[in-house]
């Protein structure tokens, strides 16, 4: 398995602003993925960050409403700009890791834009 | 394309009874197939896999699920419920490369005393 820590574990913030969510992980890992679970509803692939090269986003998702990092093999960071309401939702990151690279989810990070 | 079809978004079964979750998937490619638990105000965690090896899949916590091809069907069952069992399952489905998993929409499993 991987131990996979976010921060924050959640946060209120206001519409307009950006908020920048971490992910670690407690290996070197080569792909990582950022996910959306938004309220009552099941989980959406945002983007594919591998490192050293510029995340894949999914239909969808643009990179300049949800910029990702990736400077090494076991950090990266998702950031939520210009929030919304609508933007209220868990997102969560993972790892893929294993013999049949299943994939390892971060605790999340609850986000409330108010 | 891949994607999969959880048919119930609630199931509520006694205690000590068998839990059978449904999942239909489609997939262009042989799937892989995945089924996750959350429980209320925690992570995802991994129950089980199917990776083109056994066609019947045993997981953790007495879970199993069986592949069947000509079904196109990947359900999750368990022979005895227990009250700890209470919590959203996913089925979810990935590519061929691994790379992107799909998830279903999630069935919520209510065990009653």
């Amino acid at each position: 398995s991987a131990v996979i820590s976010q921060k924050p574990s959640r946060d209120i913030c206001q519409r307009g602003t950006s908020l920048t969510i971490q992910c670690q992980v407690d290996s070197q890992v080569t792909m990582m993925f950022w996910y959306r679970q938004q309220p009552g509803q099941s989980l959406t692939l945002i983007a594919t960050a591998n490192q050293g090269s510029e995340a894949t986003y999914e239909s969808g998702f643009v990179i300049d409403k949800f910029p990702i990092s990736r400077p090494n093999l076991t950090f990266s960071t998702l950031t939520v700009s210009n929030m919304s309401p609508e933007d209220s939702s868990i997102y969560l990151c993972s790892v893929e890791r294993g013999p049949r690279n299943e994939q390892y989810f971060g605790p999340g990070t609850r986000l409330t834009v108010t | 394309a891949q994607s999969v079809t959880q048919l119930d978004s609630h199931v509520s079964v006694s205690e000590g009874t068998p839990v059978l979750l449904r999942c239909n998937y489609s997939s262009s490619y042989s799937p892989s197939l995945f089924w996750y638990v959350q429980h209320p105000n925690k992570g995802l965690q991994l129950l089980l896999k199917y990776t083109s090896a056994a066609t019947l899949v045993k997981g953790i916590n007495g879970f199993e699920a069986e592949f069947k091809k000509s079904e196109t069907s990947f359900h999750l069952t368990k022979p005895s419920a227990h009250m700890s069992d209470a919590a959203e399952y996913f089925c979810v489905v990935s590519t061929y490369n691994f790379n992107k998993f799909y998830f279903g929409s999630g069935t919520k499993l209510n065990v009653k005393p």
